[in-house]
C-alpha cells in the first residue's frame, strides 16, 4: 500500500533557486522521513521529523509537518546541480519499523 | 566502513527459475527489510525481519521467500511463482527499538527476466 502522495511528480528549476516538494499521508504516524535517490542507486536518508515536531532543519533542508492536514513539505534552498535526484517521503507507524513510501518527486536542477 | 552490501548488482532470470538476492550488513542492526521498486514508482515492502529467525510478510510477499538465520544476512529468493519479477530490489536495515532513526539502504539489485 502506498501511504504517501507526493506533489509535484516532477520539478525542474535553475541552480540557486529553492525547490519545494509536498507529501500527504493517510494514517497517524510516529515520524515522517525524507530520502533521496540518485538514478539507479539506493536511497539515502536525509531527515526525520517526529509527529510532535512542526519544523526541522538540516543544512539547506527544511522540513515541515502538519499532522492536522496529514502533510509534510521538504524545502531545498539554494539548489545545486548535484541536488538532481528523486526525493521520497516515507511514514513510520506502529512498532514494526516499517516505512511506507510515497511515489516520489523527481527534481532536476539545471546549471 | 559499516554499511549494507547487496549482490549481485545485476541479475538475469530465465522463466521458471528461482534466484536469490544477497543482502549483508555490518551495522549490527536488528531489523532488515526488502523493498521492490518499479520504474517511476515508490518502494513497496516485500518482507521484513525484526530479529533473527523471525520475519513477516509485507504488502507484496507473494512469489518471494526470505530467511534470517544470521543477524548480518537477509537473503531474498524470487521464486518462479512471482510472475512479474523484473524490478529494482532494495535491502535496508535499522537498529531495532530506534524509532527515530532512518533506514540504511544498500545500492540495489536490478533483476531482469530474459
Amino acid at each position: 500500500s502506498q501511504q504517501g502522495e507526493e506533489d509535484p511528480q516532477a520539478l525542474s528549476i535553475q541552480e540557486g533557486e529553492n525547490a519545494t516538494m509536498n507529501c500527504s499521508y493517510k494514517t497517524s504516524i510516529n515520524n515522517l522521513q525524507w530520502y533521496r535517490q540518485n538514478s539507479g542507486r539506493g536511497l539515502v536518508h536525509l531527515i526525520l521529523i517526529r509527529s510532535n515536531e512542526r519544523e526541522k532543519h538540516s543544512g539547506r533542508l527544511r522540513v515541515t509537518l502538519d499532522t492536522s492536514k496529514k502533510s509534510s513539505s521538504l524545502l531545498i534552498t539554494a539548489s545545486r546541480a548535484a541536488d538532481t535526484a528523486s526525493y521520497f517521503c516515507a511514514t513510520a507507524s506502529g512498532n514494526t519499523g516499517k516505512l511506507i513510501f510515497g511515489q516520489g518527486t523527481t527534481l532536476q536542477v539545471k546549471p | 566502513d559499516g554499511g549494507i552490501t547487496q549482490s549481485p548488482k545485476y541479475l538475469f532470470r530465465k522463466e521458471g527459475q528461482n534466484v536469490t538476492l544477497s543482502c549483508e550488513q555490518n551495522l549490527n542492526h536488528d531489523a532488515m527489510y526488502w523493498y521492490r521498486q518499479d520504474p517511476g514508482q515508490g518502494l513497496r515492502l516485500i518482507y521484513y525481519s525484526q530479529i533473527v529467525n523471525d520475519f513477516q510478510k509485507g504488502d507484496i510477499a507473494e512469489g518471494y521467500s526470505v530467511s534470517r538465520e544470521k543477524k548480518e544476512s537477509f537473503p531474498l529468493t524470487v521464486t518462479s511463482a512471482q510472475k512479474n519479477p523484473t524490478a529494482f530490489y532494495l535491502c535496508a536495515s535499522k537498529k531495532e527499538g530506534a524509532r527515530d532513526y532512518g533506514y540504511t539502504f544498500g545500492s540495489g539489485t536490478r533483476l531482469t527476466v530474459v
